[in-house]
């Protein structure tokens, strides 16, 4: 599958953009690249995911470099809110989709 | 309801009870996750429904844990003979449908502790 490698922390200025990098080396050239993250003690939350063309919806954009090898999600204006861990994740077809969570970024928002 | 929904939001359990854990996805969703998450760690898989079929249960710790979702709709976690390492949240999430253009909604969790 197409691991995926995050930093494991990152600090943001409120009102700031947040960006986050992704590293998905080895990823097919069929498979997407999805972001969700987990605020304390709530289940994961979807935010965007992206094939090659750069996303963009209302909670952020998605940067995917031209080789599809990297990625970053931007969160254009962090609030306090926005402090969470970030997954990026890239769902293997040979593991039938699935989603592999790993370490993700937690990202601190800060006053 | 307009989520995913767990329950129980909270379970103690004693050490080799068995626990039944319940989640019911939005409606009309075809695939169907469950997840365990240990203190600080990620959510890590263990099984998924296609609609009432069980494709993939490759993530189950042992023979002590068992999933159905026999309508294809609510689906239920089972665990036998629970053992303190049993102890996490356990997330369910579901999506329109099948992986991998999908997105996943997930519930808040059950967070089981066996003691």
């Amino acid at each position: 599958d197409a691991k995926t490698t995050q930093p494991p922390s990152m600090d943001c200025a409120e009102g700031r953009a947040a960006n986050l990098p992704c590293n998905h080396s080895t990823i097919s050239g069929n498979e997407y690249v999805y972001w969700y993250r987990q605020i304390h003690s709530q289940g994961p939350q979807y935010i965007i995911h992206g094939l090659k063309n750069n996303e963009t919806n209302e909670m952020a954009s998605l940067i995917i470099t031209e080789d599809r090898k990297s990625s970053t999600l931007i969160l254009p204006h962090a609030t306090l809110r926005d402090t969470a861990v970030y997954y990026c994740i890239v769902p293997a077809y040979n593991q039938g989709g699935k989603l592999i969570f790993g370490q993700g970024t937690e990202l601190s928002v800060k006053p | 309801g307009a989520g995913v929904s767990q329950s129980p939001r909270y379970k103690v359990a004693k050490r080799g009870q068995d626990v039944a854990l319940r989640c019911d996805p939005i409606s009309g969703h075809v695939s169907l996750f469950w997840y365990q998450q240990a203190l600080g760690q990620g959510p890590e898989f263990l099984t998924y429904f296609q609609n009432e079929a069980q494709l993939d249960k490759s993530g189950l710790p042992s023979d002590r844990f068992f999933a159905e979702r026999p309508e294809g709709s609510v689906s239920t976690l089972k665990i036998q003979r629970t053992q303190q390492e049993d102890s996490a949240v356990y997330l369910c999430a579901s999506s329109l449908w099948a992986p991998p253009n999908t997105e996943a909604f997930f519930g808040q969790g059950t967070r089981l502790t066996v003691v």
